[in-house]
């Protein structure tokens, strides 16, 4: 069964801190892993997806097919950084809809 | 703006009524895809339409239907409303399947 966990609701972190949201998945064959951003009042929108390898907003995610993992990292955390970010996969044959983690709200402390 | 725009952006009705969800999706994208957000479930894939034909279905109750019309703007229909349908419903577009979806801003349904 396709499957997406993020084990923690919310994470505080300060402001410079180093920030790791956690994404474990489960799917049989090869998955595509994203990272989907929601800042408050916004829409959801595409933070980064595992097949693009960029960097965005300082955030990147190595996807660890070993441990089944897709990990969001940012070495130092900003104010704006604040909100709710989703992981989500899908197959790579691109007819299988997202699949997505309930969410970790991320609180980014002065 | 990703372009995906949503309407209406709040509906509250009775249990037993029906209810249409409309989405018109970014210029040129073909593919539309239903999403169901609650409290408990988190984000849940009801449906998903490509160039008017349906290409697969999630956890979508018989008692919700969907279509993508001929302009590919597409809606979905719930209907014999319960108080556990009250949820914000999304749309995403994509170019394709497989493409990266772009997210409305969604519809708040609350059922009393």
């Amino acid at each position: 069964a396709q499957r997406v966990t993020q084990p923690e609701k919310l994470l505080s972190v300060f402001k410079g801190a180093p920030v790791e949201l956690k994404c474990n998945y489960s799917y049989s064959g090869s998955p595509e892993l994203f990272w989907y951003v929601q800042y408050s009042r916004q829409r959801l929108q595409l933070l980064l997806r595992h097949i693009s390898r960029e960097s965005i907003k300082g955030f990147t995610a190595d996807l660890n097919k070993g441990e089944t993992s897709f990990h969001l990292k940012k070495p130092f955390a900003q104010e704006e950084d604040s909100a709710m970010y989703y992981c989500a996969l899908s197959g790579l044959s691109g007819n299988t809809p997202l699949v997505f983690g309930k969410g970790t709200r991320l609180s980014v402390i002065a | 703006d990703s372009g995906v725009t949503q309407t209406p952006k709040h509906l509250i009705t009775a249990t037993g009524q029906r209810v249409t969800l409309r989405c018109s999706p970014r210029s040129g994208d073909l593919s539309v895809y239903w999403y169901q957000q609650s409290l408990d479930q988190g984000l849940q894939f009801l449906i998903h339409y490509y160039n008017g034909e349906e290409r697969a279905k999630g956890n979508i109750l018989e008692r919700f239907s969907a279509q993508q019309f001929p302009d590919l703007h597409s809606e979905l229909n719930l209907s014999s409303l319960e108080l556990g349908d009250s949820a914000l419903y999304f749309c995403a577009s994509s170019v394709g399947a497989g493409d990266t979806q772009y997210f409305g801003p969604g519809t708040r349904l609350t059922v009393l």
